[in-house]
């Protein structure tokens, strides 16, 4: 079955950086679209991160743009998120999800990675 | 990229019907047939249940649906159940090539 696993998060200081992985399995991963969703703590969720299925194309929510990086490797299943510049509002739940095809609808996530941003 | 407006809470009894809204603008719910809607327990990820306005993944009760009318987009919910309980969240593609998130509306079952 389509599994999604988030890794890289963890406690880090203002300003500094982080790379956020997201490894999948279960699917042909090179033929899909992902994005990255947060989801600060007790508040709702909030779009990060797009990538075309072969890479060509990303885009980023305005509160990112800029400091953040979104890219794959389709060779290792591997989905990424570069975070430089990190902020303490940056704390957050970071999901990875699969784009369904043919949609603009996210039909799997995994369970999240947790980012603290405090110093 | 402002949030999809929805309601903050919804409540109903086991086995009325509730729907809850989602508003946008003409440059993401109004211009696209692509708004999606999704269930999160809590300490649990968002799970699909709508997409593309009106359409269920497969596995979703048929007591969910969705509609769209001008910029404003609707999950309906029938004969609620106790594990209906949880907060939703509806999502559309926009013209800038991004997606954005409405600010999610938490259901009550009474």
């Amino acid at each position: 079955q389509v599994l999604l696993v988030e890794s890289g998060g963890g406690v880090v200081q203002p300003g500094r950086s982080l790379r956020l992985s997201c490894t999948a399995s279960g699917f042909t991963f090179r033929t899909y679209g992902m994005h990255w969703v947060r989801q600060a703590p007790g508040k709702g969720l909030e779009w990060v991160a797009i990538i075309w299925y072969d890479g060509t194309n990303e885009n980023y929510a305005d509160s990112v743009k800029g400091r953040f990086t979104i890219s794959r490797d389709s060779s290792k299943n591997t989905l990424y998120l570069q975070m430089n510049s990190l902020r303490v509002d940056d704390t957050a739940i970071y999901y990875c999800a699969r784009i369904a095809t043919g949609t603009y609808s996210l039909d799997s996530w995994g369970q999240g990675t947790v980012v603290t941003v405090s110093s | 990229q402002s949030a999809l407006t929805q309601p903050a809470s919804v409540s109903g009894s086991p086995g009325q019907s509730i729907t809850i809204s989602c508003t946008g603008t003409s440059s993401d719910v109004g211009r696209y047939n692509s708004v999606s809607w999704y269930q999160q327990h809590p300490g649990e990820a968002p799970k699909l249940m709508i997409y593309a306005v009106t359409n269920r993944p497969s596995g979703v009760s048929n007591r969910f649906s969705g509609s769209k009318s001008g910029n404003t987009a609707s999950l309906s919910i029938s004969g609620l159940q106790a594990e209906d309980e949880a907060d939703y969240y509806c999502s559309s593609y926009t013209t800038s090539n991004t997606a954005v998130f409405g600010g999610g509306t938490k259901l009550t079952v009474l």
